[in-house]
Formats: C-alpha cells, sequence, structure tokens
C-alpha cells in the first residue's frame, strides 16, 4: 500500500528566506514521488518528479526535492521564496505501474512581503 | 497544445437530481483519473481509465457514482441521487502510460455545489 503525509497544513514564510516543505511517503514498492502545486482558481501543476533516477530532483521554479530513502522522505524545498510561490502544494506517491496516485491532503504555504 | 477540458465548470443541482461531469483529455493520453477535492482537503482517488482494460473503481464511494469513458477519449462521471456531502471540485487527469510512471495533466475541474 501507497500512502504519503504531509506534516505541516500551513507553513508561513517570509519573501526572500528558503521553503520547506515536508513530505514523508510509505510504500510497499519502490515509489515514484512528486509534487504537484495548485495556485487559486487554477489547476494542478508537476512541480517535479522522482522515478528512481537522480535522488536529488530539480523542478520548476527553483524548487528541488530530494528522495531520502533511509527517511522515507521527499521533502520539497526552495533557497528564496517569491510571493507567486504562495500556493497549496501537494505531495503524491504512486506504485511503480502507476496506475493508483496517492495524494497528501496539502501543504499551505503563504509568503509574507 | 490543448490540455485536458473538463464541462461544465460550476454546476448547482438540488439534492435527488442526477448530474454529469465531462473530461476531454490530451490527445493520445490512454490513462484517465477521475478524483475528488473536498473543500480544503486533498484529492481522494475515484476511478481510472487505461486503454480498453476494465476501469480500477476501487475509490469509487458508493454505487450511486458511475463513470464510462469512450474508447482513449472522452470520459463523463455521473452522480445519481446528489447528497450534499458530494459537493466538491471534480479533477479529471490524463497521462500516457505503458511501463513507466508518467505525470498527469490535471483540468481545471468541476465545482459541484449540491443544494
Amino acid at each position: 500500500a501507497q500512502s504519503v503525509t504531509q506534516l505541516d497544513s500551513h507553513v508561513s514564510v517570509s519573501e526572500g528566506t528558503p521553503v520547506l516543505l515536508r513530505c514523508n511517503y510509505s510504500s510497499s514498492y519502490s515509489p515514484s514521488l512528486f509534487w504537484y502545486v495548485q495556485h487559486p482558481n487554477k489547476g494542478l501543476q508537476l512541480l517535479l518528479k522522482y522515478t528512481s533516477a537522480a535522488t536529488l530532483v530539480k523542478g520548476i521554479n527553483g524548487f528541488e526535492a530530494e528522495f531520502k530513502k533511509s527517511e522515507t522522505s521527499f521533502h520539497l524545498t526552495k533557497p528564496s521564496a517569491h510571493m507567486s510561490d504562495a500556493a497549496e502544494y501537494f505531495c503524491v506517491v504512486s506504485a511503480p505501474w502507476g496506475n493508483q496516485f496517492y495524494f497528501g491532503t496539502g501543504t499551505s504555504l503563504t509568503v509574507i512581503p | 497544445g490543448a490540455g485536458v477540458s473538463q464541462s461544465p465548470s460550476n454546476k448547482v443541482t438540488e439534492k435527488g437530481k442526477d448530474v454529469e461531469l465531462r473530461c476531454d483529455p490530451i490527445s493520445g493520453h490512454t490513462a484517465l483519473y477521475w478524483y475528488r477535492q473536498r473543500l480544503g482537503q486533498g484529492l481522494e482517488f475515484l476511478i481510472y481509465f487505461q486503454g480498453n482494460s476494465a476501469p480500477d473503481k476501487s475509490g469509487l464511494p458508493s454505487d450511486r457514482f458511475s463513470a464510462e469513458r469512450t474508447g482513449e477519449s472522452v470520459s463523463t462521471l455521473t452522480i445519481q441521487r446528489t447528497q450534499q456531502e458530494d459537493s466538491a471540485v471534480y479533477l479529471c487527469a490524463s497521462s500516457l502510460s505503458g511501463g513507466e510512471v508518467y505525470e498527469q495533466y490535471f483540468g481545471p475541474g468541476t465545482r459541484l455545489t449540491v443544494t
């Protein structure tokens, strides 16, 4: 079985400071992991994905995530927050064959000017 | 190119009525997913179509929910005898498939309100 836990429902950072959104996963298999972003009144957009290649994954808009098997984690980071980063972020796990995707409950990121 | 489209964008219906939601996936995407997103919550998997295989219906919450897909194109999600707890945004996503995990491309969703 697969599942993800997003450890923070809300994160607030000042503009220009680092962002850390935490995600832990549970999987019976070697998982594929994703981060999606959902801006207000807009559709979900893929930020980045891990599918058993390099453990440090770089995505769009300066975001990156590191797959740590020993910690079963896939935390999302960005060195410097921008106002446009304010959105809802979802961590997602999938089994290798990819027919089901399990979403976390989301982390709402607020960026303070 | 065209993304995933969904219609209607908003639907208000009375309790007990049936509703039909439509999804047009990206051309060439053989996999299609339906999700439900209640206010302030994550996405809840409903159903998955892959080519001509039998759909994975394991996420449908009750027998009031059903979905169909015509070949590898449009899909419709039908909710019969709607209840207030069915109020949510219904999201459709499509992806390539075939031995690798591909990203999903999401539509803008249909916001369903049951009064």
